[in-house]
């Protein structure tokens, strides 16, 4: 079965750091581009980020709110993605997903407040 | 960044046809914009529909379908069932960065 299981997330600080992290299951992370987009309370859906796979393996691309705070990386043999969040903001608050064209995880709510 | 725009709700009669668009202000919407349709129910993950253009994963319901029309990337479902009311989103790349519509209320009654 194709899955993807969330952790982390949580309540922090203006300032602060989360490091957000998603283990997929029945397909290969390093096989597939893969996205971490969130949802703020109330509103739609906004990409934040790319990592890709095959010919560009290893490019990522960036929302220009979180480029230079944010780090896409992801672990091969783990089968894992790990978005690292830096001086973190208000106005990013929101339930982050990861995924790619084949699944999608459940979400976690990240709450960035003082 | 560019813009993605989406008719903010429709409604759709059940067993009906309507057809979502996703329109770029940076002009046409082609293929190489790699087009993505997201389904998301109240309180649940989004889960993609389409991606690039055209293309369904296994549990993309045989009525959902999309493509290119006037311009712009279009989901069109046929045949629509209660289980079809949910919010729709499209997302566009533009040479990696991405921008999802601000997403479709679609309403079958």
């Amino acid at each position: 079965e194709v899955q993807v299981v969330q952790s982390g997330g949580g309540l922090v600080h203006p300032g602060g750091s989360l490091r957000l992290s998603c283990a997929a299951s029945g397909f290969t992370v390093s096989g597939d581009v893969m996205y971490w987009i969130r949802q703020a309370p109330g509103k739609g859906l906004e990409w934040v980020s790319s990592f890709y796979s095959g010919a560009l393996d290893g490019t990522t691309y960036y929302t220009d709110s979180v480029r230079g705070r944010f780090i896409f990386s992801r672990d091969n043999s783990k089968n894992m993605l790990f978005l690292q969040m830096n001086n973190l903001r208000v106005e990013d608050t929101s339930v982050y997903y990861c995924g790619s064209r084949a699944a999608w995880g459940q979400g976690v709510l990240v709450t960035v407040s003082s | 960044q560019a813009v993605v725009t989406q008719e903010p709700s429709l409604t759709v009669s059940p067993g009906g046809t309507v057809t979502l668009t996703c329109g770029s202000n940076t002009g046409d919407v082609t293929s190489g914009h790699y087009p993505y349709w997201f389904q998301q129910r109240p309180g649940q993950a989004p889960r993609t529909l389409i991606h690039d253009t055209s293309n369904k994963h296994s549990w993309t319901p045989a009525r959902f379908s999309g493509s290119l029309l006037g311009g712009k990337a279009a989901l069109t479902l046929s045949g629509a069932q209660p289980d079809d009311e949910a919010d729709y989103y499209c997302l566009l790349f533009y040479n990696g960065v991405a921008v999802f519509g601000g997403g479709t209320q679609l309403t079958v009654l």
